[in-house]
């Protein structure tokens, strides 16, 4: 399975600053996922990150607002941009785990990032 | 992708053995049943997966209906390490698409 390396763990922010996550993936993978998960929340899709091409938004989310890098197969950045309390959550990405004894692929996620926006 | 429905929470004492029950009533043919694990400050971790009949693996086992309109994560013997979240899934997962969770069912295991 892929292995995620994911940056920072946790930041506590200021209003209207805008915070960057890294996702940092130990094999090449063509597709990237970034989730949000608000507090006592499941998953909610942000984006569809795939190299070479613009990321696909969900709706409620924007690219002004969560613009996301997919610069190699092996990494992105998503930005939260003008944050404000509301943006309170942990952002986690996910890659397929290429694992080939399974019929179809597994997802691996990275441990997530817990933002506060104070 | 197929809705699914799970109680939202669950106690457990441990040692015990713990079957939390899905219903996909729309899954269609082509769709697999996955069930995923969430550890507080963690991402989820997939568990199990499968199409039909029962799957055993070194965590959990799954058992899959006839119909395929339910399926039941079968945790045995819990300890206090298994208090998850714990979602079910049922679609296609292909690599190139993102999954979408429900609500999960919240295992708490009780001393």
């Amino acid at each position: 399975s892929a292995v995620i390396s994911q940056k920072p763990s946790r930041d506590i922010c200021q209003r209207g600053t805008s915070l960057t996550i890294q996702c940092q993936v130990d094999s090449q993978v063509t597709m990237m996922f970034w989730y949000r998960q608000q507090p006592g929340q499941s998953l909610t899709l942000i984006a569809t990150a795939n190299q070479g091409s613009e990321a696909t938004y969900e709706s409620g989310f924007v690219i002004d607002k969560f613009p996301i890098s997919r610069p190699n197969l092996t990494f992105s950045t998503l930005t939260v941009s003008n944050m404000s309390p509301e943006d309170s959550s942990i952002y986690l990405c996910s890659v397929p785990s290429l694992d080939r004894r399974l019929p179809l692929y597994g997802y691996t996620f990275g441990s997530g990032t817990r933002l506060t926006v104070v | 992708l197929a809705k699914t429905t799970q109680p939202i929470s669950m106690d457990s004492y441990e040692g015990q053995e713990v079957n939390i029950t899905c219903s996909h009533n729309n899954i269609a043919t082509n769709d697999y049943i996955t069930w995923y694990q969430q550890f507080p400050s963690q991402g989820p971790r997939f568990i199990i997966q499968g199409y039909k009949t029962k799957v055993t693996n070194e965590v959990a086992s799954l058992f899959i209906p006839a119909d395929r309109k339910s399926s039941t994560l079968s945790l045995p013997r819990v300890s206090l390490s298994d208090t998850a979240v714990y979602y079910c899934l049922v679609g296609r997962d292909s690599g190139n698409t993102p999954l979408v969770f429900g609500k999960g069912t919240r295992l708490s295991v009780i001393a």
